[in-house]
């Protein structure tokens, strides 16, 4: 069964803090994404990766960053936590599109961050 | 500009009652894919169907039925007779030859017993 973890599912931070979201696949895919989700806003894409160690920045970057070192994982870092911040935080992953087909997304449980 | 459109922020409706969530989506390619997903409470969507630019055929799985349509730009879904369980929100999405997912803003459903 097709599987994406993220390292909490509640979080509480303060504000100037340093947070890492983790998240972990095990499908073997070689894209993952981070998103955030904010009512009336949708989702919107953080950072993804295509593979290892390569990373693209999605519509809203500022203030965060990203490390993939294993296939598998995934990790997002807001470097100095804002109460803007705070939101509910999507990882997916997905197979590359190839030979025109693209597959789907699967998403990890979601963590919602709080920032004060 | 928005390349995937969902206008209906809420919907409200009565169980059993039949109830289409609208998807409009804006591409320039000629081979793409299209999508839904279910966020129950609990945070995770739901992947639910898939689609191509090539497949125009409605699909239905149970209560569930999608209908495609490519003069219009849509990927609208209905639920027949609905239940508190489909209760969720729902996003539209569009994939183009490319990694990138680009998502609508989603519908929040609410069936009433």
């Amino acid at each position: 069964d097709v599987k994406v973890t993220q390292s909490s599912r509640y979080l509480v931070k303060r504000t100037g803090e340093k947070v890492f979201l983790e998240c972990v696949q095990d499908m073997d895919h070689e894209n993952m994404f981070w998103y955030r989700q904010d009512p009336g806003l949708g989702l919107r894409l953080i950072y993804f990766s295509y593979d290892v160690k390569m990373k693209e920045k999605g519509d809203i970057p500022e203030g965060y960053s990203v490390s993939r070192e294993k296939k598998e994982r995934f990790s997002l870092i807001l470097e100095s936590a804002s109460t803007n911040q705070t939101s509910m935080y999507l990882c997916a992953s997905s197979n590359v599109w190839r030979g025109g087909s693209q597959e789907t997304q699967y998403f990890g449980p979601g963590t919602r961050l709080l920032v004060l | 500009a928005q390349k995937v459109t969902q206008a209906q922020t809420e919907i409200s409706v009565v169980e059993k009652e039949d109830v289409t969530l609208d998807c409009v989506y804006e591409t320039r390619d000629t081979t793409y894919y299209l999508f839904w997903y279910k966020q129950p409470p609990s945070g995770e969507l739901v992947f639910l169907i898939r689609r191509n630019s090539f497949d125009e055929q409605n699909e239905i799985s149970g209560r569930y039925s999608w209908n495609f349509q490519k003069s219009t730009s849509s990927f609208n879904f209905t639920i027949t007779a609905s239940q508190v369980v489909d209760s969720a929100v729902y996003f539209c999405a569009l994939s183009e030859a490319g990694n990138q997912f680009y998502f609508g803003t989603g519908t929040s459903l609410t069936v009433i017993p």
